[in-house]
């Protein structure tokens, strides 16, 4: 079965701060996903890739950087945390596009003050 | 553009009675169409998912979903539920041009005993 893992859990900053969310999957899978998850709002895509080295950018990108070292780790950057980005946060992993099962890490709740 | 709209926010029934969860889509083309669920504290899972053949597709815990291009409705059905289905559903169409997943903003399903 699938494993995606992320970390944190739970991340508290404040406006203006630094942070990194990490996200491994262990079942070889092609692409890997970042969403954000806000009440009213299902899960948003704010960058994706299909591949070690690439990116590719979501429905909502601004204020986020991310980057695939491997075909295992997928992190997302936030260089200069706002408020606004307080969210909970999702990575996903598929095989490939389209009919593809995805696979959803626990989350990381992200609370910038 | 595609959309998902999942039209009731929050449904409540009763244990051991039927269930049905609304999904309206709009796409253009021929539609991959998914049903997750979110139990608290945890990430997405799949249930069930459909491309074609038999528009009455089955899934896990009794779940089945029902395909109409007619209405652009992909809606989740189950005879009977049990107070572990209390969750969040989500309603997701993939998006074959753009290789992405829309989210409809899901349903927050309650069963009361």
């Amino acid at each position: 079965e699938a494993a995606v893992t992320q970390s944190p859990r739970n991340k508290v900053t404040v406006t203006g701060g630094n942070v990194t969310l990490s996200c491994r999957q262990t079942n070889s899978h092609n692409y890997m996903y970042w969403y954000r998850q806000d009440t009213g709002h299902g899960l948003r895509l704010i960058h994706y890739s299909y591949g070690a080295g690439n990116l590719q950018i979501g429905d909502v990108p601004d204020g986020y950087k991310a980057t695939r070292t491997t075909q295992e780790d997928f992190f997302l950057l936030l260089e200069l945390a706002s408020p606004s980005q307080t969210s909970l946060y999702f990575c996903a992993s598929s095989e490939r596009q389209n009919y593809a099962e995805q696979f959803f890490g626990p989350g990381t709740r992200l609370t910038v003050l | 553009a595609q959309s998902v709209t999942q039209p009731d926010a929050r449904v409540t029934v009763s244990e051991g009675a039927s269930l049905q969860l609304r999904c309206k889509y709009s796409y253009s083309g021929t539609p991959y169409l998914f049903w997750y669920v979110q139990y608290p504290r945890q990430g997405l899972q799949l249930l069930l998912k459909y491309y074609s053949g038999d528009p009455v597709v089955q899934g896990v815990n009794g779940f089945e979903a029902e395909f109409s291009k007619s209405n652009s409705s992909f809606h989740l059905r189950k005879a009977s539920v049990h107070w572990s289905d209390s969750a969040v559903y989500f309603c997701v169409l993939s998006d074959t041009g753009n290789y992405k997943y829309v989210f409809g903003a899901g349903t927050r399903l309650k069963v009361i005993a």
